[in-house]
């Protein structure tokens, strides 16, 4: 089956630094991927939308600027938390679809210092 | 908006049946349902597509009412490997497959 591979798994850094997280879909191509986000005991939500070879699209309250997007290729976006404090410390996920159904990597677990 | 799940949390011992709900205030194409366990990602666990249809594989079924906007979950006799939390995912007409998770229901089966 499709498989979305994310890295790293788990990261911490001081604040005021950035953190890459990388998703990558590794049979198929993805034109369009997920970013979650996920508090503890809380549910996934969709901070933006990537979007291969154009600019992505973020929902409500998510900061462009703290929050880059890059999706350079069919099988590769970036997520990039600029300026990192304690208040970022989150499970972040990435997500793909083929057709109807998703398929997520296996998340990033965030913890800034 | 978020779908909104009922109830939070349940706990069953092995062997009894659940039901999971999941309502949207909005028009639905498709629902869908994953089990997310402590510190992973969510497995998925099936899709529902718009015109009402019941969908199941072994002791696991959902339906989807679109006409309510709601699906729900079920669970026959419940096995310890199904705890966990169970989240609705719901993709609204005309929003270009975007998902939306719902506000979960943590599940703990007991011996």
């Amino acid at each position: 089956g499709a498989v979305v591979s994310q890295h790293p798994s788990r990261v911490i850094c001081k604040s005021g630094t950035s953190v890459k997280i990388e998703c990558r879909s590794l049979d198929f191509q993805a034109t369009t991927m997920f970013w979650y986000r996920q508090f503890p005991k809380k549910s996934l939500m969709l901070m933006a939308t990537s979007n291969e070879g154009s600019k992505a699209t973020y929902e409500q309250g998510v900061e462009k600027d703290k929050f880059l997007i890059n999706h350079a290729s069919l099988t590769l976006s970036t997520l990039t938390v600029t300026s990192a404090h304690p208040e970022d410390s989150s499970f972040y996920i990435c997500s793909a679809r083929i057709n109807t159904e998703a398929f997520f990597g296996q998340g990033t677990r965030l913890t800034v210092v | 908006q978020q779908p909104v799940q009922s109830p939070q949390a349940v706990i069953l011992r092995e062997g009894e049946d659940a039901v999971i709900n999941c309502s949207s205030s909005k028009a639905l194409y498709s629902v869908h349902w994953y089990r997310q366990k402590h510190g992973e990602a969510p497995v998925f666990l099936m899709i529902l597509l718009k015109g009402g249809e019941q969908k199941g594989h072994e002791k696991i079924s959902a339906s989807f009412n679109e006409k309510k906007q709601q699906s729900s979950l079920y669970l026959t006799a419940s096995q310890l490997s199904y705890s966990g939390t169970y989240f609705c995912g719901t993709v609204a007409t005309g929003t270009a497959s975007k998902l939306t998770f719902g506000t979960g229901t943590r599940l703990q089966v007991t011996l």
